[in-house]
């Protein structure tokens, strides 16, 4: 088992809808999540930072951590053409040099 | 702020050649970068940890003989990848970390397109 499960898509969505994203993980010792957008052939861009459970937003970006199930969610709201990309989710524990563990990535397509 | 750039951004080689990809923080000193290799439609894995003035830390499975790494400066690491084979190419990615932190705090480079024909 993968210490990240990430549904890879291919997720194709209308422009002007909701796209949900998520993770889950295995390792309780994981407390600190990113998301990450990666276009083609280019390096991936932070999206996102939390370390709660709870909500962040940040414009039409909104994170979701849920620690006690493991479990953690990107919605993007008001999806436009210039989302699509692939989307990583990425995790850090305490003391663990800062090193990340990602997920496979979900690519995302926003069809006009 | 926070722009790592690399270079080469694509290389094509001939099998058992040797190939130098530079990763450079350019508006910030980074005493940590790290080293990915990525496969298409894979997420990237870690290869290697970099700290200025000090050997790399390789990831359990990474040949530090084969994926040699030199971090002489606060702003330049370098990955070479020796005796290339066709099993090598792949995406490589670097990034460059501002400040201690959890992982908020690294930036990748736009990554290094390696083809070992």
């Amino acid at each position: 088992q993968k210490e990240v499960e990430q549904d890879p898509g291919p997720l194709s969505v209308p422009e002007g809808a909701i796209v949900s994203l998520n993770c889950t993980y295995s390792n309780s010792a994981f407390q600190y999540f990113m998301w990450y957008r990666q276009y083609s052939r280019k390096g991936p861009e932070l999206l996102m930072y939390t370390y709660s459970s709870g909500n962040k937003e940040d414009g039409r970006f909104t994170a979701q951590v849920d620690k006690s199930s493991k479990y953690i969610s990107l919605f993007i709201r008001d999806s436009q053409p210039s989302d699509s990309a692939t989307y990583l989710c990425a995790m850090s524990m305490p003391g663990g040099g800062n090193k990340l563990t990602f997920g496979t990535g979900t690519q995302l397509k926003v069809e006009l | 702020g926070a722009v790592v750039s690399q270079h080469p951004s694509w290389v094509i080689c001939k099998s058992g050649t040797s190939v130098k990809i530079e990763c450079r923080s350019l508006d910030f000193q980074a005493t940590t970068m790290f080293w990915y290799r990525q496969f298409p439609k894979q997420s990237l894995m870690l290869m290697a940890t970099s700290n200025e003035g000090s050997k790399a830390t390789y990831e359990q499975g990474v040949e530090k003989d084969k994926f040699l790494i030199n971090h002489a400066s606060l702003t330049l690491s370098t990955l070479t990848v020796t005796s290339a084979h066709p099993e090598d190419s792949s995406f490589y990615i670097c990034s460059a970390r501002t400040d201690p932190g959890q992982g908020e705090t690294q930036y990748f480079g736009p990554g290094t397109r390696l083809l070992v024909l």
